[in-house]
This record gives C-alpha cells, structure tokens and sequence, in this order.
C-alpha cells in the first residue's frame, strides 16, 4: 500500500510569517513529487514540482525534498490570508501512472 | 500554463437519469487522464485512470458500469454517471497528465446533484 501522510492541520501562522508544511511518503521508489493548493469549492491547483534532493523555490515557495527521510515539505514565506487553504501532496511511487494524495494539511493565515 | 477544462461546472439532475461530463486538455495532449469525487471536507478519491485508445482502469469499489468512461482522443475524455442516485452527488473532478513534463493538472470540477 502507496501512503502519503500529512498533518490535518489546521495549521495558523500570522501573516507574513512562515509556514512549514510537511509530507512523508511510503514507497522509496517514488521519483516525482507534486504540491498543490485547493481553495474550498475549488478543485486542485498545481503549485510546485520537484524531483530531485534538496531545494527547489519559486516565489515565496521554496519545495524541499529528502528521499534517503522519504519527506518533502512545502515553506511559504510572507504568508498572505489569500494562502489560506487546504494543501495536498502528491507522490507519483516508482513503476506508478498515477498520483497518491496525501488528505491535505488545511492553513490558515490570519491577519 | 497547461489549462484542463470540464463542462458542465454544475448540473442537476433526477435520480434515474444519465449525466456526462467532459474533460479537456486545452494547450497539451494527454495521453493520461483521470477522474476524481470529493465529498465535501473529504479527500480527493481517484475513481479511474482513463488512457486514450483503450479501456479506462477503475479503481477498486468503483463500479465501472455505472462510471462509463470513454478517452476517444489526446485532448478528451469523457464520465457518464449512469441511473444517477441521490448518493452520487458529489464534485467530480478531472485531471490531465502532460506527458512532456510529467505533472498532472486538474479541471475546474463538475458539481453533480442528483434530487
């Protein structure tokens, strides 16, 4: 059984602090790593990739990654109310054509 | 970016009846699409893995007589809720894979009720 487990949250942060959003995963063949936001109503929005160990940013969102941790984790900075929702990870396990979802940490960035 | 889109975005219907949805890829083909439910506060649940050219692979508990799933091309595929029921309401959502850059990227969704 493919896993991907995050915290339910909710997590609150102030705005214009940072938040940490974490994902560990269970196949250690997985390669492809995937962060997507998902206001409420809204279907899922593609934020950031990433594949390879360490840092990848883009904007105020930097995507890390461990594969020897089996972890990747999502950082906001200068967080915004607008940011308030509902996080999803996704791991494509190796050998897989789908993604496995992890059930989403909500934030919440209040003012 | 890589756009998906879905129609219709919202629909009613009566229990008995038949409804379509449709799935495209607008800027890239794909290959790969799939189609999720969410129940409201729930996670998403993948229902089937539709490949263009050939029979959709369903995922366990999900009845694929009732889920018709049809990728005719690169750009479309298709989810016919068949005899809808009350409990099938739910946001169905499609999504796309880009085969070049190897991400998926979802349609706006489809809020099917069934009265």
């Amino acid at each position: 059984q493919k896993e991907v487990e995050q915290n339910s949250g909710p997590l609150s942060v102030p705005e214009g602090a940072i938040a940490s959003l974490n994902c560990t995963y269970s196949d250690r063949g997985s390669q492809s790593f995937f962060w997507y936001r998902q206001y409420s109503g809204k279907s899922p929005e593609l934020i950031m990739f990433i594949y390879s160990n360490g840092d990848k940013e883009d904007g105020r969102f930097t995507a890390q990654l461990n594969k020897a941790s089996q972890y990747v984790s999502l950082l906001i900075r200068d967080s915004q109310p607008s940011d308030s929702a509902t996080y999803l990870c996704a791991v494509k396990p190796g050998g897989y054509n789908k993604l496995i979802f992890g059930a989403g940490t909500r934030l919440a960035v209040h003012p | 970016g890589a756009v998906v889109s879905q129609h219709p975005s919202r629909v009613i219907c009566k229990s008995g009846t038949s409804v379509k949805i449709e799935c495209r890829s607008l800027d890239f083909q794909a290959t790969t699409m799939f189609w999720y439910r969410q129940f409201p506060k729930q996670s998403l649940m993948l229902m089937a893995t539709s490949n263009e050219g050939s029979k959709a692979t369903y995922e366990q508990g999900v009845e694929k007589d009732k889920f018709l799933i049809n990728h005719a091309s690169l750009t479309l595929s298709t989810l016919t809720v068949t005899s809808a029921h009350p409990e099938d309401s739910s946001f169905y959502i499609c999504s796309a894979r880009d085969l070049y850059a190897d991400t998926q990227y979802f349609g706006p969704g489809t809020r099917l009720t069934v009265l």
